[in-house]
Formats: C-alpha cells, structure tokens, sequence
C-alpha cells in the first residue's frame, strides 16, 4: 500500500497562475483532508470531503477549489496564485469523519513569486 | 477560539537522554488528544491519541499524558535516539467537530550525538 500520494513535490508559479495538486488514496478510505503548513503555525484545514460527492470549507478556503473526483482521489485547485499562498500543502484522509487517525501524505511545497 | 499551545518551540538534547514537551489548550468542548511526528519533509505520523477519560498512554519509549481539568498534556521521550530529532504535534479535537480539528505550532527537537 502506498498510503496517501500527492503530486507534484515541489512547484513554482508565478502571481496568477493556476495549477491543480493531486491526492490519491488507496486505503479505502471515506474522508480526505487538504492542510496548509506555515513556517511557526499549525497545520489549517483548507477543504474537506467527509465521504465521497461531499465537499466542505475548512478555516482557510479562500483562494482555493476542490474536486473529490472519486473515492480515492482529492484535488486542490489554485485558480489564481498569489504570493501568501506560498506553503506546504498536505493532504490526509481517515477512514470516517470522525476517525481519530489521519493519514498524511509526503506534502507538496509550493512557491508563488 | 479553540487554540494549541506547544512548549519549548525548540530543544536540543543529547542522544540518551529524556525530555519532555508541553501542549496546553482551550478546545471545548474537548473530544480527544493527539500527539503526532513529522520528520523533516514528511506528513505527520500519528504517535498517540488520548481521549478524556486517559491520563496517560505509551507507544514504545512515548509516553503521552493528560490532564483535563487543567487543559495540559504532555509527551516524554525516555532515552532519545538520533531518529527521533523532528517536530511534535498536539493536536486536539472538539466534540461533535469530526476532524476539524486544532493543530499546535509543534515543537522541533533535536537530538544531537
């Protein structure tokens, strides 16, 4: 088992770009999760899926869309980058909602110059 | 505002040694208690989870404590080894909020031979 896969690692964009950052699954699970990392902070929930065809806001979506294109996959879009949205990025699913673990992947840093 | 806080940002100490990192939060009402490590350019790893009526759980040489009346808990590392230099996370969980949870700042630590 891969466990949670994110791609790209790394990315460069430039104000106003747009790119989308893949996550796949593959535990079967219901619930996935995409966090932002900032150097000093806790990790903040940007978007979740509680279970496939749903989609919720977290504490910090603005900026941001996503697609739970199917049970194992979750992506997140950046339809306009801008330089604060310069962070590692993590996305993390759980078997339920209110599963007491979450799985994370490898993370994918992000730079907006 | 639910909040985490983590004590010391950062320590170093030598390999063998023991240490202990603080967590003090404000979550309410409160659900359940995490501990979780994140290597440098990695996803967090769930170490511990705590829920109300626990006052202290072990995973190997991790041994997590909570106390709820006071909001603290605590995670020793008994004789640390080179592999466990890396940040810890408290993490806390709300009643009824699912995964939205409340992530800490972390503490990074580093063991030093």
């Amino acid at each position: 088992n891969a466990g949670v896969t994110q791609t790209p690692k790394f990315q460069v964009l430039k104000t106003g770009q747009s790119m989308t950052l893949q996550c796949a699954q593959d535990m079967n699970h219901n619930s996935m999760y995409w966090y932002r990392q900032d150097p000093g902070m806790g990790l903040r929930l940007i978007y979740y899926s509680a279970s496939e065809g749903t989609t919720d806001k977290g504490e910090v979506p603005n900026g941001y869309n996503v697609s739970r294109l199917n049970k194992r996959e979750f992506s997140l879009r950046l339809e306009s980058a801008a330089p604060s949205q310069t962070s590692v990025y993590f996305c993390a699913s759980s078997e339920i909602w209110d599963a007491p673990v979450q799985y994370f992947g490898p993370g994918t840093r992000l730079t907006v110059t | 505002k639910n909040q985490v806080e983590q004590s010391p940002q950062s320590l170093i100490i030598l390999e063998g040694k023991n240490c202990t990192l603080q967590c003090n939060y404000t979550v309410s009402p409160f659900s359940n208690l995490r501990w979780y490590k994140q290597d440098t350019g990695r996803g967090p790893v769930s170490l511990t989870i705590m829920t109300f009526s626990e006052n202290t759980k072990s995973n190997g040489r991790y041994t997590a404590t909570l106390d709820a009346d006071t909001k603290q808990s605590s995670l020793h590392i008994t004789a640390s080894q080179l592999s466990d230099s890396a940040s810890y996370i408290c993490v806390v969980s709300a009643d009824n909020a699912g995964n939205m949870l409340t992530f800490g700042g972390g503490t990074r630590l580093m063991v030093k031979p």
